[in-house]
């Protein structure tokens, strides 16, 4: 059984840039959820993807978007990038009626200078 | 108001000590409760989760859910150096998790 992978693991970025982090998820899910973890923070919840659908969403700006593709693996698009966007960028995948039991990557830790 | 609250630490505690990690939150719509281990700089890791009030066991760690109190614990039992790590809560919400601050746990050999 394959877990959950991302890349890439480390990304440096300009403010005012654009970035696509990726994440394929762990056989059997059907469901990818985003989170972004500033330092010594937990998860904040970005969006979640079902069926190639945004199923809900967190308190982030509509610069922050994603993809799910049919082989369930996903996208996270952030445009425009600030300061305050670099953080530890996570991707957890589940199924959609165990949403609650959600496996983590490694994750894309992004810096922005 | 957060709704998910967890005392960031760090907790130290001597090798083989019993660690209790806690949280509270103020919503009464969570249904399920998790416990994560991450340790630093990687992903968090699903220790646990629970859905009812009560106790559930797994090997040493034991999560305790009190949805009276809003009060959720994790013990750890006989506690090891490799336990040091970052624990956190969480809880879902309509298809959302949410999420602790962390604990950091420091196991002092």
């Amino acid at each position: 059984e394959t877990g959950v992978t991302q890349s890439p693991t480390h990304l440096i970025k300009t403010r005012g840039q654009q970035v696509t982090l990726r994440c394929s998820s762990q056989s059997g899910h059907n469901t990818v959820s985003w989170y972004q973890q500033a330092l010594g923070q937990g998860p904040q919840f970005i969006f979640q993807y079902y069926r190639e659908e945004e199923n809900g969403r967190g308190n982030f700006p509509p610069r922050f978007s994603g993809l799910q593709f049919p082989n369930y693996s996903s996208e996270l698009n952030v445009n425009a990038l600030e300061l305050d966007d670099s953080a530890l960028y996570l991707c957890a995948s589940s199924t959609k009626r165990e949403h609650y039991e959600q496996y983590f990557g490694p994750g894309t830790r992004l810096t922005v200078t | 108001q957060k709704e998910v609250e967890q005392d960031p630490g760090p907790l130290s505690v001597p090798e083989g000590a019993i660690v209790s990690l806690n949280c509270t939150y103020s919503n009464s719509a969570f249904q399920y409760f998790m416990w994560y281990r991450q340790y630093s700089r990687k992903g968090p890791e699903l220790l646990m989760y629970t859905y009812s009030s009560g106790n559930k066991e797994d090997g040493r760690f034991t999560a305790q859910v009190d949805k009276s109190s809003k009060y959720i614990s994790l013990f750890i039992r006989d506690s090891q150096p490799s336990d040091s790590a970052t624990y956190l809560c969480a809880m879902n919400r309509d298809d959302k998790i949410i999420f602790g601050k962390g604990t950091r746990l420091h196991i002092l050999p």
